[in-house]
């Protein structure tokens, strides 16, 4: 059974870096058709896609973000990673990992069980 | 102010059938597939239908998904007291370049 984990910081401070890693078990990213993606959920507000990397490391982002973040794979680790840099409290949200049939919103099937971030000083 | 327009809210007695919309524009319902998310307080967001309506293994066929022009509908049928939550639709908007999701509709069973 896939299963997706994020791990890291639970705080940031503003204008320094978020950054998350997924880790994924059950099955190999880069054996996959899959594309590995990032959503973040304000607290008691909706879903915001942040974007989604395929296992060669191409890349797509939502233009909302595109200027701060960053997404990498690795292979070897069966790892994929979110950067998201000059933070603000309105980046203060659960940051779920997901798994997507195609490049975004196709059809998330696995989800990660989320990780809230907040970011205060 | 998400590019997808959902009621905030739907209500209907258990045993019945309820329908959710989720309107868009031809830049991304109208010419890309849709997908269904149920989440529960405190959990992650599960898939409920994709490609519009399609539904992945284990989910029931109580549930269905449809879509015409640019609107979709999640449909339920037989309801639960246990499809209490909330419901996502989401797409990939063309203009945008990303994707989207509706600001979600929460279902409440009388």
């Amino acid at each position: 059974q896939l299963q997706l984990q994020e791990s890291g910081p639970g705080l940031v401070k503003p204008s320094e870096t978020l950054s998350l890693t997924c880790t994924v078990t059950g099955g190999s990213i880069s054996s996959s058709v899959y594309y590995w993606g990032w959503i973040r959920q304000p607290p008691g507000k909706g879903l915001e896609w942040i974007g989604s990397i395929y296992n060669s490391g191409s890349a797509y982002y939502n233009p909302s973000l595109k200027s701060r973040v960053t997404m990498s794979v690795d292979t070897s680790r069966n790892q994929f990673s979110l950067n998201l840099r000059s933070v603000t409290a309105a980046d203060t949200a659960v940051y779920y990992c997901a798994r997507d049939l195609r490049v975004a919103v196709a059809g998330i099937d696995y989800w990660g069980q989320g990780t809230l971030v907040t970011v205060s000083s | 102010q998400s590019v997808l327009t959902q009621p905030p809210s739907v209500s209907a007695a258990a045993g019945q059938r309820v329908t959710i919309t989720c309107s868009g524009s031809s830049l991304n319902i109208g010419n890309n597939y849709v997908s269904w998310y149920q989440q529960y307080p405190g959990t992650a967001p599960k898939l409920l239908i994709y490609d519009n309506n399609k539904r992945p293994s284990g989910i029931p066929d109580r549930f269905f998904g449809s879509k015409s022009g640019t609107s979709a509908t999640l449909g339920i049928t037989g309801l639960q007291t246990g499809d209490e939550a909330d419901y996502y639709c989401g797409t990939w908007d063309s203009s945008l370049n990303a994707g989207v999701f509706g600001g979600g509709t929460k279902l409440t069973v009388l």
